[in-house]
């Protein structure tokens, strides 16, 4: 079984520019996140789908943070403008249905913003 | 809102000997999830073990083990025999039981494995 795919790997680029990060979940995975890690801190939850709907948004900035989930499989994370403080790991995750089910994560995708 | 707090942020154990890493909670609801997960360093994080709050038995797999004590809202994760491999940051997280608002992290122990 294949396991959450994100690209690309790493992204550096100057503040104030625009990057987009790309998630495919484990196939017949209903829920997918996205959470960022700043160095030094565990994982902060961005934002939960539920096939294509937003499920919970709450801690997205979203006058700079943008998602979409469209079709109910791979889902996009936009950043524009970026700011010094975005640079951080960005981790998609997916689960079967959500709830209290397992969440499994992709590799990550390292941004630096400078 | 939930917290999970990881009072050691480094832990470091000699290989085979036996480590338990720390992690307390803050929640008001009485059905939730507890998780241990694992990340290696540039390796994608990996779940180690999972404990529902309604069960009283710990959770075992193979090496790994829990002392989950609901009313001290206390989760540790104890490491028996401890393996090269097992040199990672670990992570205890939080979810409710409807599962909404996602996982909630710990700040992460970073484990040191001595040869």
């Amino acid at each position: 079984e294949a396991g959450v795919a994100q690209s690309p790997r790493y992204k550096i680029i100057e503040k104030r520019q625009s990057v987009a990060f790309w998630c495919n979940p484990i196939s017949g995975h209903a829920t997918l996140y996205w959470y960022q890690q700043i160095l030094g801190q565990g994982p902060k939850l961005l934002i939960q789908f539920q096939n294509n709907g937003v499920v919970d948004d709450s801690q997205l900035p979203k006058d700079r943070f943008s998602a979409e989930r469209l079709k109910g499989v791979d889902s996009t994370l936009k950043i524009q403008p970026a700011k010094l403080e975005d640079s951080a790991v960005y981790l998609c995750a997916s689960s079967l249905s959500g709830r209290q089910e397992t969440q499994y994560f992709g590799p990550g995708t390292r941004l630096l913003v400078l | 809102a939930q917290t999970v707090t990881q009072s050691q942020p480094e832990m470091s154990v000699q290989e085979a000997e036996t480590v338990t890493l720390s992690c307390t909670y803050d929640t008001s609801e009485s059905d939730y999830y507890l998780f241990w997960y694992k990340q290696p360093p540039s390796r994608q994080m990996i779940l180690v073990i999972r404990q529902e709050a309604y069960k009283q038995q710990n959770a075992t797999e193979n090496r790994f083990s829990v002392n989950f004590q609901k009313a001290a809202k206390s989760f540790s994760l104890k490491i028996s025999d401890s393996q090269l491999g097992d040199a990672a940051m670990y992570f205890c997280a939080y979810i409710s039981g409807g599962g909404a608002d996602g996982l909630t992290f710990g700040k992460g122990t970073h484990l040191i494995i001595q040869p």
